[in-house]
């Protein structure tokens, strides 16, 4: 069983339109990820959920927003999609909150065209 | 505001090779991971530091945290095609414990 799965894989799709990437770990974790990685391949956070409550909102722009109906699924939505949204997208988890041992789903290539 | 440094950013060597890779930092981190990272995968924690001066190993991978908790090293000795990937290193720091501080990689490529 992967430990933290993330769909789609791979998501073309055209400026302006809004689209979800989900997140789902099956480790029992109490929080969870949202990171961007771009074509340099620096990570950034995004936004961090700790038992569904928000604890890290990065200054994202709001056509990002998350969502995490319970604590072992954290999605991701975005809207009026923009040719820089165009990245990796990583979910991650880890068992509390201090960020000290993550696991990572294997990304969403998004690409806005 | 990027804190954490990597060196070198690329480096190409043959199998076999020793290397050593650099993490630094003018900030005092609380605790600090390694991760290897390779093509369309996420990054897969390798070790966490905590202890200033401390030395973990990791089969041929030895990690190294400096005294004043600023700085890491990752030695690889006879470096294997399976080391090749993305090696980031990443701290809590002490000043707030929520969010990881990520540096840039260190892009290695081991050739047979």
């Amino acid at each position: 069983d992967t430990a933290v799965s993330q769909t789609p894989k791979y998501l073309v799709t055209q400026m302006g339109n809004d689209k979800s990437i989900k997140c789902e770990q099956n480790l029992g974790h109490d929080t969870m990820y949202w990171y961007k990685q771009d074509s340099k391949k620096f990570l950034k956070i995004m936004f961090s959920y700790n038992n569904k409550e928000l604890i890290i909102n990065e200054t994202v722009p709001n056509r990002f927003s998350p969502k995490s109906p319970d604590k072992a699924h954290l999605n991701l939505h975005i809207n009026s999609l923009e040719l820089g949204d165009s990245a990796v997208y990583f979910c991650a988890s880890s068992p509390g909150y201090r960020s000290e041992k993550l696991f990572f789903g294997s990304g969403t290539q998004l690409s806005v065209l | 505001t990027q804190l954490l440094e990597q060196s070198p950013q690329f480096l190409s060597i043959q199998e076999g090779e020793n290397l050593t890779v650099y993490c630094n930092s003018s900030s005092v981190f609380s605790s600090l991971q390694w991760y290897r990272q390779e093509p369309g995968e996420g990054p897969v924690l390798l070790v966490t530091v905590v202890t200033g001066g401390e030395v973990k190993k990791l089969k041929r991978l030895t990690f190294q945290f400096g005294d004043a908790r600023k700085d890491s090293s990752l030695h690889i000795t006879a470096a294997q095609t399976g080391d090749t990937g993305l090696y980031l290193c990443a701290g809590v720091y002490a000043g707030n414990n929520r969010k990881l501080i990520w540096g840039l990689g260190t892009s290695l490529a081991v050739n047979p």
